[in-house]
């Protein structure tokens, strides 16, 4: 295991479209986090699940976006009718317990033209 | 909910010198204070962490100290070196709370 992957790297797509994104954490981390990350910025919390129950999100997470983490694995992250205000970095992150630091991806850069 | 603050911005300093950058924090509540470093186009890496029951960690050329009274932390970067140059973010969370508030990070630039 080497580490959190997160595919693709990078994705542009149009206004509107949908898209949607993996995460791989840790395999015996049982927390994951989904952060968004503009330029010049720090993360932003988007949302976390412990094994496969979503149990925080953001206000920042709209009713376009969701994520799901069906078997305590992986995630998705997914983005519906994209808006331009949507670029950023998609940053995913495991941990083990409450009690100890992320370990980040290295994310996903969204580009809506 | 939690606010974190972070300055300086930017910050340079001649190679073999120190780095300071500092943060503060809205909530009393919070209990852990992780550093990340993240070069350019790249991921965010734990540095160092604190927790507040503890006032000041050190490994190696890296120290974090913690005032829960003033509600700030700060991280010192000792015999700097060029490969320290980076961006630095400070987080907090919230005992019982997931998610981690991060600061707007500081540019630190390392001149040889």
């Amino acid at each position: 295991d080497t580490g959190v992957s997160q595919d693709p790297r990078h994705k542009i797509t149009k206004r509107g479209q949908n898209v949607t994104f993996r995460c791989d954490p840790i395999s015996e981390h049982n927390r994951l986090y989904w952060y968004r990350q503009t330029l010049g910025q720090g993360p932003e919390f988007l949302t976390y699940f412990q094994n496969e129950a979503q149990l925080e999100k953001s206000r920042l997470l709209s009713d376009r976006f969701s994520a799901e983490r069906p078997k305590g694995s992986f995630s998705t992250l997914e983005i519906q009718r994209t808006e331009q205000g949507d670029s950023a970095m998609y940053l995913c992150a495991s941990s083990l317990d409450t009690g100890a630091g992320y370990t980040f991806g290295s994310g996903t850069r969204l580009t809506v033209v | 909910g939690e606010n974190v603050e972070q300055h300086p911005s930017t910050l340079s300093v001649q190679e073999g010198d120190s780095a300071v950058i500092k943060c503060t924090y809205s909530d009393s509540a919070s209990n852990y204070f992780p550093w990340y470093k993240q070069e350019l186009g790249k991921r965010p890496q734990l540095i160092i962490d604190i927790r507040s029951n503890v006032g000041e960690k050190k490994d190696q050329r890296i120290a974090v100290t913690l005032n829960k009274t003033a509600k700030h932390f700060s991280l010192h970067i000792t015999e700097t070196q060029p490969e320290d140059s980076a961006v630095y973010f400070c987080a907090a969370r919230d005992f019982g709370n997931e998610k981690l508030t991060f600061g707007t990070g500081t540019r630190l630039t390392i001149i040889p």
